[in-house]
């Protein structure tokens, strides 16, 4: 089944306490994506890959870091998380870029107290 | 890029009744746009999509129309059902593969 899978789907973590979500894809996308979703403030993108070592910002990325070493793979790296980086997130995939449909994993629900 | 907007954050509709959406959007340069659904605890779901050289695109009961001169695009649902109470987004894409933007989302509720 093609999917995109996340890990954790919840988690609660105090500030400064590094952690990454994982993101996985089974389509062979060469476009990955992160997006946040704040309640009044709707989807925004924290950063995008165009391929494998290709990452970019999106419109917030502050506070965060990716890296694409596999195809399959983009991972979120929360280095120093802080309380305004309470979130619920979503990795997506797609063939191309954001011309093409993306494929949305479940969502991670992030709480940093 | 600039907000993409919606006119109303919630709509109710009988089963049954066709549903329409709708969402401005400010950038004169968009070229692109895209609906999604949401569901609840779930991630977006692709809806449909146009460029911005049509004006009008079919789906499965779904017709997305885009008014380049008012700088609108609403999303129609035919024969609304109750697996289609979701929110629904629009979004825009100015050019290239730059980000996209969402609006706040309109939630759609059916009554059966």
């Amino acid at each position: 089944e093609a999917q995109v899978t996340q890990n954790p789907r919840y988690l609660i973590t105090v500030t400064g306490k590094k952690l990454t979500v994982t993101c996985s894809q089974n389509m062979n996308h060469e476009y990955m994506s992160w997006y946040r979703q704040d309640p009044g403030l709707g989807l925004r993108q924290i950063y995008y890959s165009m391929n494998v070592e290709v990452t970019d910002k999106g419109d917030v990325p502050e506070g965060y870091k990716v890296s694409r070493k596999e195809k399959r793979n983009f991972p979120l790296i929360l280095e120093s998380p802080s309380p305004n980086q309470t979130s619920l997130y979503f990795c997506a995939s797609s063939f191309g870029g954001v011309r093409y449909e993306q494929y949305f994993g479940p969502g991670t629900r992030l709480t940093v107290t | 890029g600039e907000s993409v907007g919606l006119h109303l954050p919630t709509l109710s509709v009988q089963e049954g009744d066709n549903s329409i959406i709708n969402c401005a959007y400010s950038n004169s340069a968009s070229d692109y746009f895209i609906w999604y659904k949401q569901e609840s605890g779930k991630g977006p779901q692709f809806i449909i999509d146009i460029r911005s050289n049509m004006d009008k695109r079919q789906g499965q009961r779904v017709t997305v129309l885009l008014n380049k001169t008012v700088k609108h695009l609403s999303l129609q649902i035919a024969a609304t059902q109750p697996g289609d109470s979701a929110v629904y987004f629009c979004a825009d894409v100015v050019r290239g593969n730059t980000p996209l933007v969402f609006g706040k989302g309109t939630r759609l509720s059916v009554i059966a």
